[in-house]
């Protein structure tokens, strides 16, 4: 069973730094394209970035508002896609999910993993 | 950046009721859409991609057609499961863009 499984969400300061990680299990996690897509409180989906896999470049691409804040990676090794999220604003305070993409390239998400809160407040 | 625009934002419908939603494209996406069926929550679930296909374990009550700027999403007969947050995604151009959301009501 396909499974991702994300953690390290909690509350922030403003400016603070938070680590995401997303587990997968399932599936071959070297050849999936990855993504972090976040949902504010009662509003609507966001894509936040991707990860191509390392065979196909491991290209990183992110949405403006978090460009030079944010950094995705990705372990291999331990099938674990991370999200480093600095100089947090009030703004980033969302549910992160992590997905990955139905066929690399083709840019629409199954499975998603349930999500981690993300608060930002001082 | 592609805007996704979803009307209605909310429907009030009734189990049995065939149902339509619309999203529309700023700019021209082909079939690169895809729909997703979020409850209150709950991650989003793909229902619908490349605009028309059906993903697998879908009910085939869901329905999606359009291309380059106008889709639409089809429930046939809605059942009480349905009653959830539908959004359209474009996947044709980076930054990928979702509708603002349409909310399912019950009647």
């Amino acid at each position: 069973e396909v499974q991702l499984v994300e953690s390290g969400g909690g509350l922030v300061k403003p400016g603070g730094s938070l680590r995401l990680s997303c587990a997968a299990s399932g599936f071959t996690f070297s050849d999936a394209w990855m993504s972090w897509v976040r949902q504010a409180p009662g509003k609507g989906l966001e894509w936040v970035g991707r990860i191509k896999s390392k065979t196909d470049g491991g290209t990183i691409d992110y949405v403006a508002p978090v460009k030079g804040r944010f950094i995705i990676s990705r372990d291999d090794s331990k099938t674990t896609l991370f999200l480093q999220m600095n100089s947090l604003k009030i703004e980033d305070t969302a549910v992160y999910y992590c997905t990955t993409e139905v066929t690399p390239g083709y840019n629409w998400f199954d499975p998603w993993g349930q999500g981690t809160l993300v608060t930002v407040s001082s | 950046d592609i805007q996704m625009t979803q009307s209605p934002s909310s429907v009030s419908a009734s189990v049995g009721d065939r149902v339509t939603i619309t999203c529309r494209a700023s700019q021209y996406i082909s079939n690169w859409l895809a729909w997703y069926q979020q409850k209150p929550g709950k991650a989003p679930n793909l229902l619908i991609y490349a605009a028309s296909s059906l993903q697998s374990g879908v009910p085939s009550r869901f329905s999606g057609s359009g291309s380059g700027t106008d889709f639409t999403l089809t429930i046939s007969s809605l059942q009480p499961e349905d009653f959830a947050t539908y959004y359209c995604q474009q996947a044709n151009t980076f930054p990928l863009t979702f509708g603002g959301g349409t909310k399912m009501e019950i009647k």
